[in-house]
């Protein structure tokens, strides 16, 4: 079993529709990531959290520490929101991350 | 800042040979981390160091690869011998140890034939 479990696999949306993303962890953590991977290959650290919730813009985190469970949610969703979303995780007092398999959102216009 | 550098972007080689693969972190961090993706097993850690430091390399596949960080501003990955399973992108990212956000660079793309 995975360290860092994501799902769906992979996600078709419609423009405008709101998207959750799911990243569920069995080891214990100092923190979650998520993580934004476009065609091109480039990653980019969306949110770092450790509790609650973040926002930005469109792009809101939450996680619940006792389920060893977080969400990634996009609100009116765009074509350009399509990328390989990423869940990882930091353990304790190691600083590499564990990654989750990635979820590929597709938002058709 | 230019964020964390990487070179080469792409790299082809042919089997047996040596490849280098080169890492500039942000400036002031003192961690970082060589990760490879592969379609079959996502990102995983290879090593990462601490204050030039290598403190996890159980990621590293084998002897052929090996990592070194000689100063805070600079550091290697090495493939020697290269085989087509390595075939990969490879990247570097690096973080101030304290909050653990991460900083990618564009990674390199290695073929090898």
């Amino acid at each position: 079993k995975n360290e860092v479990e994501q799902s769906p696999q992979n996600l078709t949306a419609q423009e405008g529709e709101f998207i959750t993303i799911n990243c569920s962890y069995s080891v214990g953590i100092s923190a979650l990531h998520w993580l934004q991977q476009h065609p091109g290959g480039g990653i980019v650290s969306l949110f770092m959290l450790s509790s609650g919730k973040k926002k930005h813009g469109r792009l809101i985190a939450t996680i619940n520490i006792q389920e060893k469970h977080s969400s990634l949610h996009i609100t009116a969703s765009h074509p350009r929101d399509s990328a390989v979303y990423i869940c990882a995780v930091t353990g304790g007092s190691q600083g590499n991350l564990i990654f989750g398999k990635g979820t590929k959102l597709s938002v058709k216009p | 800042d230019a964020g964390v550098i990487q070179s080469p972007r792409h790299e082809v080689t042919e089997m047996g040979q040596e490849v280098t693969l080169r890492c500039k972190p942000i400036s002031g961090h003192n961690s970082l981390f060589w990760y490879r993706q592969t379609m079959m097993r996502g990102l995983e850690l290879l090593i990462y160091f601490n204050n030039n430091v290598p403190i996890d390399d159980s990621g590293m596949p084998e002897d052929r690869f090996s990592a070194k960080m000689p100063n805070a501003s600079f550091s290697t990955l090495k493939i020697q011998p290269s085989e087509p399973r390595d075939s990969a992108v490879y990247f570097c990212a690096s973080s101030w140890s304290g909050t653990n956000e991460q900083f990618f660079g564009p990674g390199t793309r290695l073929t090898v034939l």
